[in-house]
């Protein structure tokens, strides 16, 4: 385990369901950080939280809603999601925005 | 255009040989920092070793080394010695500017470890 636990690890959800992704550190970090990593593409960054706060959307669509109730815990509320939704999803956190990123195992999305 | 690329997309090598995956990076800022990352088939990203812009020496942590050459914005990994285990993907990423800055990553490199 790295410090950073996802939930679940696995995922298959319909193009109208709703569900939420979860992560959570315990490693006293003040940044968090979910990425999408689809096949043959970079790591893709969606959102940044520091202390709590969003201080980064890169252009995500509407359809992804983050959550940060406390410095500890991130989510990510999926609706309606396409098809090409489909990746390995990342939390990261890290002491401050720039340090370096301890990642969770991720969840692998599957939409149908 | 690409701040960090990678152009292995795939490595096979044997066992117990060295191995050098390539880093490039683009950056007009001075102050930068530079990462890799290992994710195996589990799908975690572990963190591997990091090099600042302005270290002198080349980063070393065990097996793994980077070699830093500044002027030709070449951060190489290299792994002696590899092992079976260290079959997965590598992920170089960087840093630029001050800390508040969010880190870019290459591509990363698929390696293959033979028996």
């Amino acid at each position: 385990e790295t410090g950073v636990t996802q939930t679940p690890r696995h995922l298959v959800m319909g193009m109208t369901n709703k569900k939420s992704l979860k992560c959570e550190q315990h490693l006293g970090h003040n940044a968090m950080y979910w990425y999408k990593q689809s096949a043959k593409k970079p790591l893709e960054l969606m959102f940044v939280y520091n202390f709590k706060e969003q201080t980064e959307n890169n252009s995500v669509p509407s359809r992804f809603s983050p959550e940060c109730p406390n410095s500890s815990h991130l989510f990510l509320h999926l609706h309606t999601l396409q098809p090409e939704d489909s990746a390995l999803y990342l939390c990261a956190s890290s002491q401050e925005i720039g340090d370096g990123y301890t990642f969770g195992s991720g969840t692998r999305l599957t939409v149908v | 255009a690409q701040k960090i690329t990678q152009t292995q997309p795939g490595m096979f090598v044997q066992e117990k040989e060295a191995v050098t995956l390539d880093c490039t990076y683009d950056t007009s800022d001075p102050s930068y920092g530079l990462f890799w990352y290992k994710q195996p088939s589990s799908g975690e990203m572990i963190f591997l070793i990091y090099q600042g812009s302005y270290d002198q020496q080349n980063a070393t942590e065990g097996r793994y080394s980077l070699n830093f050459q500044k002027a030709r914005k070449s951060a190489n990994l290299v792994i002696s010695a590899s092992q079976l285990g260290d079959s997965a993907m590598y992920f170089c990423a960087m840093r630029e500017g001050n800390r508040d800055d969010k880190i870019i990553f290459g591509k990363g490199t698929r390696l293959h470890i033979l028996p």
